[in-house]
């Protein structure tokens, strides 16, 4: 069964802080995606990032940035210089081959950013 | 707007009614999948349809049914409601080359 674990359910930081959420995950499948999804207080649910299995490489979008250690079974997010609009629920999860079909998500990280 | 459409935003109802959530998937996107995320239960997959047929089934309640239609929209059907239906409830579809696009969802009271 696939599960994925993030362990810090609410992060406080202080604006122009960095935040890294941590992301665990299990899986029998040697191919699988993993996916960081935001749902700021609105409620949807704000695609960020796909990474395929196969695919080791570091990635930095802008202030984002995530790190993907395949022999730790971990996908970790990094806000850098947070603002204020990146408070939100973050939620790492998990597909099944081929990306193309169920998503099993983590319970979340709450992150807030104070002023 | 992600390309997928979920109507209505919000719905109240109360115990003991039914209700039908409806999803238009992205143009072009064969899949749907419907998604529960509820306080203590998390973001769940409740059913996939791929083309109008169901390809794959999580923890959805007996009480509650899918569909798609040919022309690929999707639908949600939830009986005999319980206080503890209260959720909120998404819509992704995909293609193999990107992947999910969620829905905004549709937030179910049920009083």
């Amino acid at each position: 069964a696939q599960k994925v674990t993030q362990a810090q359910t609410e992060i406080s930081v202080v604006e122009k802080e960095d935040v890294t959420l941590d992301c665990v995950y299990e899986t029998r499948d040697t191919t699988y995606y993993l996916f960081w999804y935001k749902q700021p207080p609105s409620g949807e649910l704000v695609f960020l990032i796909r990474r395929n299995s196969f695919d080791e490489q570091n990635e930095i979008s802008g202030r984002y940035s995530w790190n993907f250690q395949k022999s730790t079974s971990s996908f970790n997010f990094t806000i850098t210089a947070s603002q204020v609009v990146d408070s939100a629920v973050y939620f790492c999860a998990l597909s099944e081959p081929y990306g193309n079909n169920r998503l099993a998500f983590g319970k979340g990280n709450q992150v807030v950013v104070i002023p | 707007d992600s390309g997928v459409t979920q109507t209505p935003k919000h719905l109240i109802t109360a115990t003991g009614q039914r209700v039908t959530l409806r999803c238009s998937p992205r143009s072009g996107d064969l899949s749907v999948y419907w998604y529960q995320q509820s306080l203590d239960q998390g973001l769940q997959f409740l059913i996939q349809y791929y083309n109008g047929e169901e390809r794959a089934k999580g923890n959805i309640l007996e009480r509650f049914s899918a569909q798609q239609f040919p022309d690929l929209h999707s639908e949600l059907n939830l009986s005999s409601l319980e206080l503890g239906d209260s959720a909120l409830y998404f819509c992704a579809s995909s293609d193999p080359g990107s992947g999910y696009t969620f829905g905004s969802g549709t937030r179910l009271t049920v009083v």
